[in-house]
């Protein structure tokens, strides 16, 4: 079945890179996305990579897909206090039309 | 509007009640997505639809949940005999189509409380 697991928590200090990980089961996913959620706020796209493709990098946001692991990670440089929130990972599949969301990370950030 | 907008933003019922949800997507947009986040978790599937049309209803969990979308714009998600468990977020996202990396923007969700 289709799965998407996190580790729940993330703590790092002002400046600091931030690495969030995820990993998938199905084989058959096409895109793969990144999501924030700030508390009383709806889920913001933050970015998002086709299956196709290894890296993308969007400013302080660099994703990392290995597809033969299954494994999708976010780095976001120079984190800032305002990036403390939960990073949601999701994936649609080439079956699907809903996204398929994990359980998400709390990224703190401290000064 | 600008964005998607979603009614109320909190809801408390009792057990047993009736409750609609309500969601406003982005103008033009054709496809319209309903999600339920519980506590601690990540949003989980219900129900998209196509226009007026629910293409994929795959998520709902039971029969006590129904949406509608009748003129293919607003959508009411319904839940009948509400239950303690059913308590959660429930999310409303809209996206221009379905096509494969059509973004789905989300709305602020109703936090719906049973008692």
């Amino acid at each position: 079945g289709e799965d998407v697991e996190q580790s729940l928590f993330l703590s790092v200090r002002e400046g600091d890179s931030s690495v969030i990980n995820c990993t998938y089961t199905d084989s058959s996913s096409t895109y793969l996305y990144w999501y924030k959620q700030e508390p009383g706020a709806g889920l913001q796209l933050l970015t998002y990579i086709f299956s196709n493709m290894d890296m993308k990098q969007d400013q302080r946001l660099t994703v990392l897909l290995n597809k033969k692991d299954k494994h999708l990670s976010l780095r976001i440089a120079d984190t800032q206090t305002g990036d403390s929130a939960i990073y949601f990972c999701a994936e649609r599949t080439r079956a699907g039309t809903a996204l398929i969301f994990g359980k998400g990370t709390t990224l703190s950030v401290s000064s | 509007g600008a964005g998607v907008s979603q009614t109320p933003s909190n809801k408390v019922t009792e057990k047993g009640k009736y409750v609609e949800l309500r969601c406003d997507p982005i103008s033009g947009h054709t496809a319209l997505y309903w999600y339920r986040q519980s506590l601690g978790q990540g949003p989980e599937f219900l129900i998209y639809f196509q226009g007026t049309g629910a293409a994929d209803d795959s998520g709902l969990p039971n029969d006590r949940f129904f949406a509608v979308r009748p003129e293919g714009s607003v959508s009411t998600l319904k839940i009948q005999r509400t239950e303690r468990g059913d308590s959660a977020v429930y999310l409303c996202a809209s996206s221009l189509s379905r096509g494969e990396n059509n973004e789905q923007f989300f709305g602020p969700g109703t936090r719906l409380t049973v008692l």
